[in-house]
């Protein structure tokens, strides 16, 4: 089952602009941690944020957790044409963090 | 770091016969895998934990009688297609947890694609 959706579904931009992308979930959570895939391969995973926690940083990555809205977003900043893959975002719910549920995900296009 | 291999990374079958993927936690112990179907374009759908020593437990609308789980060892997970058809056609991926690691990452293996033919 999934957990929620995704926005936008794709997404097309330049080298050097900023990526954002959205997600939201219906049930509680633990955590919640963004995923990249490239083209018919593995996952990568990407930053987890606890559901304490309302803004964490990683490079060029920044996630933001508003748990009163259920939404989550992931910002690329000063994209590069290697970042395009899609983006996936998970949650994990009370039962531990093993379990994770997958948004539709975001296919991101990042042209030079 | 933490790294699960999946084997075979593609596999093509003909209609009716079983295919068999497999999940190996490569440098630490995993209790628990999980178990995703892939459809192209789409997100990942979860199917089953695979519990090591138990029965695995199947999300709701999966077969499970279609897809065989088995958790042997603390190392190895399977996946058996069974009289498998080309709807089955699909990338399956499976996650493993390092319980003695730090954090709460979970590893993912680079997928294997069947097509039933």
């Amino acid at each position: 089952s999934q957990q929620g959706e995704e926005d936008p579904q794709a997404l097309s931009i330049q080298e050097g602009e900023n990526a954002t992308m959205n997600c939201s979930y219906k049930t509680s959570i633990n955590n919640l941690q963004w995923y990249r895939q490239n083209s018919g391969r593995g996952l990568v995973h990407l930053i987890l944020i606890r559901s304490n926690e309302r803004e964490k940083h990683s490079g060029r990555l920044r996630v933001t957790l508003d748990t009163s809205k259920k939404s989550s977003s992931l910002l690329i900043t000063a994209s590069r044409a290697a970042d395009t893959a899609s983006y996936f975002c998970a949650t994990g719910g009370s039962g531990g963090y093993n379990k994770l549920i997958f948004g539709a995900g975001t296919r991101l296009a990042v042209h030079p | 770091g933490a790294v699960v291999s999946q084997h075979p990374s593609r596999v093509i079958c003909k209609s009716g016969t079983s295919v068999k993927i497999e999940c190996r936690s490569l440098d630490f112990q995993a209790t628990t895998m999980f178990w995703y179907r892939q459809f192209p374009k789409q997100s990942l759908m979860l199917m089953a934990t695979s519990n090591e020593g138990s029965k695995a437990t199947y999300e709701q609308g999966v077969e499970k009688d279609k897809f065989l789980i088995n958790h042997a060892s603390l190392t190895l997970s399977t996946l058996t297609v069974t009289s498998a058809h080309p709807e089955d056609s699909s990338f399956y991926i499976c996650s493993a947890r390092d319980v003695a690691g730090p954090g709460n990452t979970i590893y993912f293996g680079e997928g294997s694609w069947l097509t039933v033919v």
